[in-house]
């Protein structure tokens, strides 16, 4: 049971490229989430999802979109890459049917720099 | 906007030594989470608190809820140096979509 798979690990982008993040779980959760983690600082959350075809924004939404044509893949894209936008972002799921007493599971992070 | 506030945000102490962790929100919530993030890691699910009062203990940590006053406390008892990490509370809004984390506590125990 693989969990929550994120690639790549690691990335290099240079200003105003665009990239996708990748993210799948296999644990048929409903919710999945995006953060970012800035050196020293707590996580913000990006975009979350509720379930196959529903997306809404979270605290820092700008700069980045999402899709969830399934329930096992929450792609996040970057799209004219920004120096503010290097970070780590983990994207993270939690379980369906109880959602209110799930702790959230965490991918591995794919550490981005942009320059 | 949900504010959730830890403090201290950095913490050394003696192996051996009891400290604890406070986390406040600022909005009505039941649920309250405890995750460990080791240097370079992801992040564990230590805790996960569901109601008033809830206390949850694993080894030498104890994590505590008090909703009324929309604080949690992680108590440290005789650290040891594998506790060293980050400690970060979170808060899901009573509509469950939504988590939001506290700034983190970095703690350092020295032998």
């Amino acid at each position: 049971n693989a969990g929550v798979t994120q690639t790549p690990k690691f990335r290099i982008l240079k200003i105003g490229q665009s990239m996708t993040l990748q993210c799948t779980q296999d644990m048929n959760h409903n919710y999945m989430y995006w953060y970012r983690q800035d050196p020293g600082m707590g996580l913000k959350l990006i975009y979350y999802s509720v379930g196959a075809g529903i997306t809404d924004k979270g605290e820092v939404p700008n700069g980045y979109n999402v899709s969830r044509s399934t329930t096992e893949d929450f792609p996040l894209r970057l799209e004219l890459a920004a120096p503010s936008q290097t970070s780590v972002y983990f994207c993270a799921s939690r379980g369906k049917g109880q959602p209110y007493i799930s702790p959230l599971h965490f991918g591995n992070g794919t550490r981005l720099t942009v320059t | 906007e949900l504010k959730v506030e830890q403090n201290p945000l950095f913490l050394s102490m003696q192996e051996g030594k009891n400290y604890t962790i406070y986390c406040n929100y600022s909005t009505t919530s039941d649920r309250l989470y405890w995750y460990r993030q080791d240097p370079g890691k992801s992040l564990e699910s230590l805790f996960v608190l569901l109601s008033n009062g809830a206390v949850k203990q694993e080894g030498r940590l104890m994590a505590s809820l008090d909703t009324k006053a929309r604080l949690s406390t992680l108590h440290i008892t005789a650290a040891v140096h594998d506790l060293s990490a980050t400690y970060f509370c979170a808060v899901d809004k009573n509509t469950g979509n939504q988590f939001y984390f506290g700034t983190g506590t970095s703690l350092t125990v020295i032998p």
